[in-house]
């Protein structure tokens, strides 16, 4: 069975403050990891990452993938109350056409940023 | 502002209610999902779409029965729930499953209570 585990659960920062939020994962046929961010409702896209220690990064947000430790980092620097989120590591992996399109969602990690 | 539309925002029914949840998008997007997400948990994936088939049903009670009428519109029916089925249903779509979901455009959801 697939799994991915993000850790922390929970984290609590000041504003200035840089996080690193991680992302471990099992699966058979990864094909790709994704990172969301998800405030009140709608879960919304990050990055897509496919290829091994590739960093993509946005603004103050960036992440990498480790294809062969099998665990991703998003980094946020100079975090903002705005930062305040759930973050969701999701994993697409292949194992056939019945497993295309599926992802593993990862438990998330609860960022709050204080002034 | 999400590319993908839900109604209603918020349902309350009672057990023996018919009803349905309602997702549309115009982003020309061939696959569509539904996923159910309860408090403080990940999404996890009901049902998927891909060019109109149902693609892909993740064991999900027959209570729930999901229509996709055309590309742009993905329903989900509700029949005889249980106070259990109360959570936050998430529809979602990707330009085409059978490329892997890359990016999911969520939208914002339908907060479901069952009495």
């Amino acid at each position: 069975e697939d799994k991915v585990v993000q850790s922390p659960l929970s984290l609590v920062v000041h504003e200035g403050d840089t996080v690193t939020l991680n992302c471990s994962y099992e699966v058979t046929n990864f094909r790709s990891l994704l990172w969301y961010k998800q405030e009140k409702k709608a879960p919304t896209f990050l990055f897509m990452l496919t290829s091994s220690g590739i960093e993509k990064k946005s603004g103050r947000l960036s992440s990498i993938l480790d294809k062969k430790e099998l665990f991703s980092i998003l980094n946020i620097t100079a975090t903002q109350t705005g930062d305040s989120a759930i973050y969701l590591c999701a994993v697409e992996a292949s194992a056939g056409g019945t497993s295309y399109g599926k992802l593993t969602f990862g438990q998330g990690t609860i960022l709050t940023v204080h002034p | 502002d999400t590319e993908v539309t839900q109604t209603p925002k918020h349902l309350v029914m009672g057990m023996t209610n018919k009803k349905s949840l309602k997702c549309e998008q115009h982003m020309g997007h061939r696959a569509m999902y539904w996923y159910k997400q309860k408090a403080k948990k990940p999404p996890e994936l009901m049902f998927v779409y891909s060019y109109e088939k149902l693609s892909i049903n993740e064991s999900v009670p027959s209570r729930f029965s999901p229509e996709c009428p055309n590309s742009s519109l993905l329903n989900l029916h509700l029949h005889a729930l249980q106070p259990e089925d109360s959570a936050l249903y998430l529809c979602a779509s990707s330009q085409d499953r059978l490329a892997g979901p890359g990016e999911l455009f969520f939208g914002e959801g339908s907060r479901l209570t069952v009495l």
